[in-house]
């Protein structure tokens, strides 16, 4: 059972590069979504798409763009990385119908030099 | 304002004794409660919630409590295990989320738990 799938692990980027971060899910969940975690801020929602063919902004959307290509695949860009954008970023996805949990990937740490 | 504030940074207790981590709210419309435990180099993963129509949830070792007149809600372990050791994160969703259910959760800064053996 793999859950939610992340990809890279690890990056390193320059100031101004860009970056797709890819994340899957098979465990055929209607909603996903897109944390930053930052010391001492816990975790703070980037965009999500409560259901396939959408997209919103979270809390701290700017700099980010987000596609749900699928089901299963919601991947976040970031056009032009800025150092404020190094942070360990996690996907998580929901079965739709009520409150629940949420099932996260293990995260992704991008560090902009 | 919806804001779900864990005060505390870190706690240390020893192996065997009991764990309290609390988490404050600021918004009386919250109307569900979940901690999750986060490990290093993992992602978070769901412990244990509580619904506001209750004020206390039990999951062997793991107990929830929830004072809806202090807008404060409390994670025991008992009894507390090295295993334990980890960050905990409260979360809710935003009161005005139930209608349209788009499953959005807001995250408390979490608390570093060390058991010592």
């Amino acid at each position: 059972n793999a859950g939610v799938t992340q990809t890279p692990k690890f990056q390193v980027l320059k100031t101004g590069q860009s970056m797709t971060l890819q994340c899957a899910q098979d465990m055929n969940h209607n909603s996903m979504y897109w944390y930053r975690q930052d010391p001492g801020m816990g975790l703070r929602l980037i965009y999500y798409s409560a259901s396939e063919g959408t997209t919103d902004k979270g809390e701290v959307p700017n700099g980010y763009n987000v596609s749900r290509l699928n089901k299963r695949e919601f991947s976040l860009r970031l056009e032009s990385a800025a150092p404020s954008q190094t942070s360990v970023y996690f996907c998580a996805s929901m079965r739709q119908g009520g409150p629940q949990p949420q099932h996260f990937g293990d995260g992704t740490r991008l560090s902009i030099l | 304002d919806q804001q779900v504030k864990q005060n505390s940074p870190s706690l240390s207790v020893q192996e065997g004794r009991i764990s309290i981590l609390n988490c404050d709210y600021t918004n009386s419309m919250f109307d569900y409660f979940l901690w999750y435990k986060k490990y290093p180099a993992e992602g978070p993963t769901f412990l244990i919630s509580i619904s506001s129509i209750k004020d206390k949830n039990e999951d062997g070792r793991f107990t929830v409590f929830l004072n809806k007149s202090a807008k404060h809600l409390s994670l025991h372990i008992v009894p507390s295990q090295p295993g334990d050791s980890a960050v905990y994160f409260c979360a809710a969703p935003p009161p005005r989320d139930g209608s349209s259910n788009t499953g959005k959760l807001i995250f408390g800064q979490g608390t570093t738990l060390q058991v010592k053996p």
